[in-house]
C-alpha cells in the first residue's frame, strides 16, 4: 500500500488567499484525522471523520477552517482566507478499527504551509 | 484524558541502550500505552503499544509496571538513525493527544 498520500507537500501563499490541502487515506481505513504541527503548540488534532462523517471538529481553530470528506478515499482541509499564523505542517492520518494495535494511526508525509 | 509526562530531551551514543520513561498517573482502565516516533519532516509513526507487563517487537521494548502509572520505552543499541522525537500517549476510546515528546539525539 502507498500509505496516506497528501498534496501538495509544500505550499506558499499570500495572506488572504484560499488554501486547499488534500489527503487520500489508506484504502480500507474508515477513520481520517487532520492535525496541525507548530513549534509552539506541537501536534494538535483539528478534526476527525468516521465513515466520511465529521465526528469532532472542536480542534478547528476558527471559521476560516473547513474540512470535507466526500468519499472514503478523499478529504480536503480548506483555509479561507489564510493568515500568516496558519503557517504550519498539516498532517493527515487514517486508521482501521480492525487492525491489531488499538487506535493506531498512520500518518501522511504532511503539507508544509507558509502564509506570507 | 490521561496526561503523560516525559523528558524534553535525551542524549545517547551509537550502540547504547536508551530508556525513555513516561509517567501517566491518571491513566484510565481502558487506556493503552502507545509510543510514536517522529523523524524530521515526517509524520509520526507507531512503534509499540502495551497494556501491562512487557511488550517487545523488532524495534523496541515497552515495560509497564503493575500499577500502570508509568512506562519505559527501551531502544536497544541505538544508531544515528534513531535520532527522533518519541511521544508517549495513553490511548483510549477518544482521539490521540500528543504532548511535546522526548527529543532523542544519538551521536557517533
Amino acid at each position: 500500500d502507498a500509505g496516506v498520500i497528501q498534496s501538495p507537500r509544500h505550499e506558499v501563499t499570500e495572506m488572504g488567499q484560499e488554501v486547499t490541502l488534500r489527503c487520500k487515506p489508506i484504502s480500507g481505513h474508515n477513520s481520517l484525522f487532520w492535525y496541525r504541527q507548530t513549534m509552539m503548540r506541537g501536534l494538535e488534532l483539528l478534526i476527525y471523520f468516521n465513515n466520511n462523517v465529521p465526528i469532532d471538529d472542536s480542534g478547528m481553530p476558527e471559521d476560516r477552517f473547513s474540512a470535507k470528506m466526500p468519499n472514503a478515499s478523499f478529504s480536503t482541509l480548506k483555509i479561507q482566507p489564510s493568515e500568516p499564523r496558519d503557517s504550519a505542517v498539516y498532517f493527515c492520518a487514517s486508521s482501521d478499527p480492525g487492525q491489531t494495535s488499538y487506535n493506531e494511526q498512520f500518518f501522511g508525509p504532511g503539507t508544509r504551509l507558509t502564509v506570507l | 484524558l490521561a496526561k503523560t509526562t516525559q523528558p524534553i530531551s535525551m542524549d545517547s551514543y551509537e550502540g547504547q541502550e536508551v530508556n525513555i520513561t513516561c509517567s501517566h498517573n491518571n491513566i484510565a482502565t481502558n487506556d493503552y500505552i502507545t509510543w510514536y516516533q517522529q523523524f524530521p519532516s515526517q509524520g509520526p509513526r507507531f512503534i509499540i503499544q502495551g497494556y501491562k507487563t512487557k511488550v517487545t517487537n523488532e524495534v523496541a521494548s515497552l515495560f509497564i509496571p503493575a500499577d500502570r502509572k508509568s512506562s519505559t520505552l527501551s531502544l536497544p543499541r541505538v544508531s544515528l538513525s534513531d535520532t527522533a522525537v518519541y511521544y508517549c500517549l495513553a490511548t483510549g476510546y477518544s482521539t490521540l493527544t500528543f504532548g511535546k515528546g522526548t527529543m532523542l539525539l544519538v551521536s557517533p
